[in-house]
């Protein structure tokens, strides 16, 4: 059974520019969750889609979102970047309700 | 609101020692218990789960109790090897409108020298 999927693995961009990140859940999973790592705040949870709806989201700011798609994939997009923003984000699929989370090997932005 | 307090690193130790990284939390409810951990370059892997109080995770070597009592998770293992070096983070589910969220603790550091 293929694992979660996160493309990129690694982009580069510049202040002001958007980005948009990609997450392929394990088969059969329909919630997808996205984290943001960096050094300083450690794991933060942005947010949490389940068939296509936005059922939880964390405290950051609306430059960061996302969607969900019918196959359960799901893109997060972070517009007008800034250096803050640079991180390793995480996307985690989950089955059951059991709060398990299976998390992809990450998008590491850095934002110059 | 929900949290996790984990044991600030690095933890050094050498090849074949005891390990104990501690982790305990604040909660409403019965939140279920993980530890993860996190290779360099990689992304969290689920290292095992406690969903209720006294249920005793374990894998690889690795074992960790749910005590609802001292409201604790620490994670153990009899003789780590250089290949356990790697981040550790403890974590809780936090079940908000039928939502999971995860959430982690600071994590901790562990180097393991032959």
């Amino acid at each position: 059974k293929a694992g979660v999927t996160q493309t990129p693995r690694y982009l580069i961009k510049t202040r002001g520019q958007q980005v948009t990140l990609s997450c392929s859940p394990i088969s059969g999973h329909r919630s997808v969750s996205w984290y943001q790592q960096t050094p300083g705040q450690g794991l933060q949870f942005l947010f949490e889609y389940f068939s296509e709806t936005q059922r939880n989201k964390g405290n950051f700011p609306g430059r960061f979102s996302g969607r969900q798609f019918s196959n359960s994939r799901s893109e997060m997009n972070v517009s007008t970047l800034e250096l803050g923003d640079s991180a390793l984000y995480l996307c985690a699929s989950g089955g059951a309700n059991t709060g398990e989370l299976f998390f992809g090997e990450g998008s590491r932005l850095t934002v110059l | 609101g929900n949290s996790v307090t984990q044991m600030e690193g690095p933890v050094t130790l050498s090849e074949e020692a005891f390990l104990t990284i501690n982790c305990t939390y604040t909660a409403t409810g019965y939140p279920s218990l993980f530890w993860y951990v996190q290779y360099p370059g990689e992304g969290l892997q689920l290292l095992l789960k406690a969903t209720k109080a006294d249920d005793k995770g374990s894998n690889k070597g690795f074992e960790a109790t749910y005590r609802k009592e001292t409201t604790s998770f620490h994670l153990e293992k009899g003789s780590v090897q250089v290949s356990d070096s790697a981040v550790y983070f403890c974590a809780l589910s936090d079940l908000v409108d039928s939502s999971y969220k995860l959430i982690f603790g600071s994590g901790t550091r562990l180097l393991v020298r032959p």
